[in-house]
């Protein structure tokens, strides 16, 4: 297995301007995670889905921010319109089963807003 | 909300060395997530615990659930070693309970 897929690796953007960040979680597993990694704040959790569907967004922080997940095998964070405070580095990871299962993280998305 | 404080923030250790780090938490949890960050970002599961301790190669894990505190050990320290862990607590049965330690940079020189 591929393990978990994110793309871009890498986004430059300009304030103001839409990012949409993209994951592809490991086939098979029903819980995906979004989180955002600063050096201010370490890492925190954004939102979570379980078998597509979402449970807990109170980690997102604004209105800006939107998640989906269509169907098993894809994800996607939005922010629109990005300022340069959402420079972050973005994580997806994924499980299977329990809660207290491991969870499989991707390499993750460094976004840069100007 | 839990308060997640892991000690120390950074550790310099020489290759060999015995490694302990601290992870203590506020409120109890269901589980404890032990995290290691590479230095080219990477994020890799180290331990899932709940009870006593685990072990996996020269990393050892221990949580104490009454005394609301984890440790994570390194035995025989090497440079690949070198990175950042990262306690996470999971509070009550689901994931969103999930609240991370703000990591300890660790760095083996040999």
């Amino acid at each position: 297995d591929a393990g978990v897929i994110q793309s871009p690796r890498h986004e430059v953007t300009e304030m103001g301007q839409e990012v949409t960040l993209r994951c592809k979680p490991i086939s098979g597993h029903n819980s995906l995670f979004w989180y955002r990694q600063t050096m201010m704040r370490g890492l925190e959790l954004l939102i979570y889905f379980n078998n597509n569907v979402p449970i807990d967004d109170s980690g997102m922080p604004e209105d800006r921010f939107s998640a989906k997940m269509p169907n098993a095998s894809f994800s996607t964070l939005k922010i629109q319109p990005s300022e340069p405070r959402d420079s972050a580095v973005y994580f997806c990871a994924s499980l299977a089963g329990s809660a207290h299962n491991e969870q499989f993280f991707g390499p993750g998305t460094r976004l840069t807003v100007l | 909300k839990n308060e997640v404080e892991q000690s120390p923030q950074n550790l310099t250790a020489q290759e060999g060395e015995f490694i302990t780090i601290n992870c203590s938490y506020s409120v109890g949890i269901s589980a404890l997530h032990w995290l290691q960050q590479h230095p080219g970002g990477g994020i890799v599961s180290l331990f899932m615990l709940s009870s006593g301790k685990k072990k996996h190669g020269r990393l050892i894990a221990t949580i104490n659930i009454q005394e609301k505190h984890s440790s994570l050990h390194i035995t025989a320290s090497h440079p690949r070693d070198s990175a950042v862990y990262i306690c996470a607590a999971l509070s009550g049965g689901g994931a969103d309970g999930l609240t991370f330690g703000k990591g300890t940079h660790l760095i083996i020189q040999p």
